[in-house]
């Protein structure tokens, strides 16, 4: 089955930028999403389609995917991105949705 | 405003049958894939199943097949996730989301807010 690899952590100072990579086999012929949530509350998508935002998203989130590895960057970091980031992909050879590990970013 | 609002907290013991829903509003209900994603304590998020109201046709993930149900009541606009018997590896927060409209992407646009269920003797 389809795996896809996070690291699981990421730290980051404020103001800087933080980067989240997202590891799978020709992960770039697929569309990838993002996902942030904050302890105690629900998943919230961030970046569909490898690299669109929501509405309400702030311009500071982008998503890069090509090769092996996408990218979901946060500029000017800010205490209140503090989070857990996941991706996601549908698989179209097995019609089943494949999470990533998680990575914990944490604001220093 | 498209909402997706799930019914609430559930403490069961093992053996014990549970179903828990998820009520779609501001869209239409029957045009959209709708799902069930588990996460475990302190643990990331699995895809379960996902179901499209408008046939009932259903999809598992491997890892669920066989251990949970999933249906769809259009005529209330509301899915459910179903168990038989349940066990103690259960316990968890069970999310239900909708996918996007376009077929090529999968993307999972709206969630709701999560039902605890914990399964304990």
């Amino acid at each position: 089955s389809y795996v896809l690899t996070q690291p699981p952590s990421v730290s980051v100072a404020p103001g800087k930028t933080a980067r989240i990579t997202c590891g799978g086999n020709n992960i770039g012929s697929k569309s990838l999403h993002w996902y942030q949530q904050k302890p105690g509350q629900a998943p919230v998508l961030v970046i569909y389609y490898d690299s669109d935002r929501p509405s309400g998203i702030p311009e500071r989130y982008s998503g890069s995917n090509s090769g092996n590895t996408a990218t979901l960057t946060i500029s000017r970091v800010e205490a209140g991105d503090e989070a857990d980031y996941y991706c996601q992909v549908w698989d179209t050879t097995s019609d089943h949705y494949i999470f990533g590990t998680g990575t914990k970013v944490t604001v220093l | 405003e498209v909402q997706l609002v799930q019914s609430g907290a559930e403490v069961k013991k093992p053996g014990e049958s549970l179903k828990i829903s998820c009520q779609g509003s501001g869209y239409s209900f029957t045009r959209y894939w709708i799902g069930w994603v588990r996460q475990m304590p302190g643990k990331g998020l699995e895809w379960m199943a996902i179901i499209y109201p408008g046939d009932s046709d259903t999809r598992y993930s491997p890892s669920f097949q066989g251990q949970v149900s999933i249906s769809a009541d259009k005529s209330i606009t509301t899915a459910y996730l179903q168990w038989s018997s349940l066990k103690a590896s259960d316990t968890a927060m069970y999310y239900c989301v909708r996918r996007g409209m376009d077929i090529l992407t999968g993307v999972f646009d709206y969630w709701g807010q999560g039902t605890l269920v914990t399964v304990s003797s």
